[in-house]
């Protein structure tokens, strides 16, 4: 299984700025996302990042307000631009490794609590 | 688009066994997913379903019907740590998985 840490693990901030979460997978994976989960809800998608090329965004997210890096294998980044409060959420980082057609693992940070103010 | 429909929530007896069901409308999927999220916590990788049928890990197995559009989550032996979100999700075209809303189980002494 690939252990993903996410940093920072919470943060507040005011609105009109912006906050750069950062995600590390110990190993090599195939896929990473960007999901946000609202209190009480599920896991909505934001992005998918993909190495070395622009991020493919999800319906109703867009990249001058979810700017998302992804240098290599292990590592990308998700920015939150000109916050505001319906921005507070937390934000998941994933990685999937697909071992093989019939088998997939995709695991999840441990979030980044925002809250704007 | 997909559809996943979980229901709201449930609740179960400890040393029971407790079913959760997910149906789902989409044109097409890679493989299922079932997940555990304790609140205030990242989801945990349950199970992973391509082919029809069960699979069986533990206390927990996942069942998938690709026919009928359908999954299950079977936890036996409950204990009060089950207690948590079971999320149902397709892991579709691309690879992204999308997620269901989740099934909210409560396993009361």
């Amino acid at each position: 299984s690939a252990v993903i840490s996410q940093k920072p693990s919470r943060d507040i901030c005011q609105r009109g700025t912006s906050l750069t979460i950062q995600c590390q997978v110990d190993s090599q994976v195939t896929m990473m996302f960007w999901y946000r989960q609202q209190p009480g809800q599920s896991l909505t998608l934001i992005a998918t990042a993909n190495q070395g090329s622009e991020a493919t965004y999800e319906s109703g997210f867009v990249i001058d307000k979810f700017p998302i890096s992804r240098p290599n294998l292990t590592f990308s980044t998700l920015t939150v631009s000109n916050m505001s409060p319906e921005d507070s959420s937390i934000y998941l980082c994933s990685a999937q490794t697909q071992k093989r057609l019939s088998y997939n693992e995709q695991f999840f940070g441990p979030g980044t609590r925002l809250t704007v103010l | 688009g997909q559809n996943i429909d979980q229901p709201t929530e449930m609740t179960a007896t400890e040393g029971a066994i407790v079913q959760i069901n997910c149906t789902y409308q989409t044109s097409g999927f890679n493989g299922l997913f079932w997940y555990q999220q304790h609140a205030g916590e990242a989801p945990t990788f349950l199970s992973y379903n391509v082919l029809d049928g069960l699979e069986e890990k533990g206390r927990f197995s996942s069942f998938l019907s690709r026919s009928k559009g359908y999954s299950y989550l079977l936890l036996k032996e409950l204990q009060m740590k089950d207690s948590a979100s079971y999320l149902c999700a397709l892991n579709t075209g691309g690879f992204k998985t999308i997620f269901g809303a989740g099934t909210r189980l409560f396993v009361k002494a």
